[in-house]
């Protein structure tokens, strides 16, 4: 299985920063149809997680352009240029490059 | 808007099996660009992908769980399924169907806890 390992775990910020979360995996999620298979959640408690990026780097329908996601290969960065009240959370990043797809351990948003 | 939504006990007997419906509503439930996944979150664990269904039945499962694990549909009632054999305290988890259109898992229930206990 490919291993998805995010840092930091926690993080607090105050709300109107910049936050920023990184996630590597074992092996590239650069597949032959030169796609890169990585997705970024935002999880907020009681709630199911939901999409923020999709292919490292576009937004899904919706999501504010103040999240930016970067990175290719095996590392991969998820940026909040200034993080609003409703971003607190935690945050996931899953790769589906190949079965079984799996997780990042979550990096719980906090504020300062 | 896609939306799906799981249903089934929410308490199971240890070495009895765990059923779960996902219905999923406001989309195209044949479409072959769609798989329908089931993926749970154990306590102070994380995320773990037990398995995916296409709209003709074909099935996927994660290693971890295939010797206990069902996955099956029906079109018709735009329905998937979940069935875990054999469970244990480990398997108490909240329970998440969602959708895979080309790697991308867009859409997710809510959520249901199973406990499984005595």
């Amino acid at each position: 299985d490919i291993v998805m390992t995010q840092t930091p775990l926690s993080l607090s910020v105050t709300p109107g920063q910049p936050a920023s979360i990184s996630c590597k995996s074992s092996q590239s999620l650069l597949q032959s149809d030169g796609k890169t298979y990585l997705l970024w959640f935002l999880q907020r408690p009681g709630q199911s997680p939901q999409l923020l990026m999709f292919e490292s780097s576009k937004r899904f329908s919706g999501v504010p352009d103040r999240f930016s996601g970067s990175g290719s290969g095996t590392d991969f960065t998820l940026t909040i240029s200034q993080v609003a009240t409703e971003d607190f959370g935690t945050y996931f990043c899953m790769q589906t490059r190949e079965l079984p797809p799996t997780f990042g351990q979550g990096t719980k948003l906090e504020v300062k | 808007q896609v939306q799906l939504q799981e249903s089934g006990p929410g308490l199971v007997r240890p070495s009895e099996t765990l059923s779960l419906t996902c219905t999923v509503s406001g989309g195209s439930f044949s479409n072959w660009i769609h798989y329908w996944n089931w993926i749970r979150q154990l306590p102070g664990k994380g995320l773990e992908w037990i398995g995916h269904v296409d709209y003709r039945g074909g099935t996927s499962y994660n290693p971890s769980l295939r010797s206990r694990v069902s996955l099956s549909l029906d079109t018709a009632q735009n329905q998937f399924f979940l069935n875990l054999m054999s469970v244990t305290a480990a398997d108490t988890a909240v329970y998440y169907c969602a959708r895979n259109e080309s790697g991308t898992y867009d859409f997710w229930g809510q959520g249901t806890l199973v406990t499984v206990s005595s």
